[in-house]
């Protein structure tokens, strides 16, 4: 199984809305991520955990809080959010450095 | 911090001819990785190149990691409609920050 699920794969939310979004995988990966890519923009790294310990948080805002349950789950909590933040927001995991393998993202808009 | 650039933006380009896109990065590289989007979807690896001066070919598509690992090309011989897409380079640095910084992207549209 060479795939990462994410779900939901649409979520419209209001600002004072508090949601969760949830990803997969079982390739036996140990590093999981989290991107934000608005339209016709590079993926941006938002966090990366390492054997289910966040290893790196790009300055995220707190209203974003991601959780690792398992070396299989990431989860990105969300709450409070603004406009601004609607964004495809994606989820990749890999086997050390090499190839990420994304997910198809949940499609976010913010009222 | 890391800046990955990418050129061009956007290229527009008749079915059948070649096309090249451009990867700089402001620092030295441990590795390179090449990823297409297509449109509405997500990035999808292609390659991953590691070793200075390395060139790796796959079918038409030919990749190359500059001497300094600062700079990698991606070439696209006689483009086809299915090449439409966003490719994008990712760079890993070399000071151990296991994390890709991503190029700005160039976006490939093919003409039938």
């Amino acid at each position: 199984d060479t795939e990462v699920t994410q779900t939901p794969k649409h979520l419209v939310m209001g600002m004072t809305n508090k949601k969760s979004l949830k990803c997969e995988q079982h390739m036996g990966h140990r590093a999981m991520y989290w991107y934000k890519q608005k339209a016709k923009k590079p993926p941006e790294l938002m966090f990366v955990y390492s054997y289910e310990k966040l290893s790196i948080n790009e300055s995220v805002p707190s209203r974003f809080s991601p959780e690792c349950p398992n070396s299989s789950l990431l989860n990105l909590h969300l709450h409070a959010l603004q406009p601004e933040d609607s964004a495809l927001y994606l989820c990749a995991s890999s086997q050390e450095a090499n190839e990420q393998f994304f997910g198809p993202g949940t499609r976010l808009t913010v009222l | 911090g890391q800046q990955v650039m990418q050129i061009p933006q956007y290229q527009h380009v008749q079915e059948g001819e070649d096309f090249t896109t451009y990867c700089n990065s402001s620092t030295t590289l441990s590795n390179i990785q090449w990823y297409k989007q297509r449109p509405g979807g997500h990035p999808v690896f292609l390659i991953q190149l590691v070793k200075s001066g390395e060139v790796k070919k796959q079918k038409r598509l030919t990749f190359q990691f500059g001497e300094a690992k600062k700079n990698s090309s991606l070439h696209i011989t006689a483009t086809q409609t299915t090449d439409v897409g966003t490719y994008f380079c990712a760079g890993l640095s070399n000071t151990g920050r296991r994390a890709l910084t991503f190029g700005s992207g160039t976006r490939l549209q093919v003409q039938p």
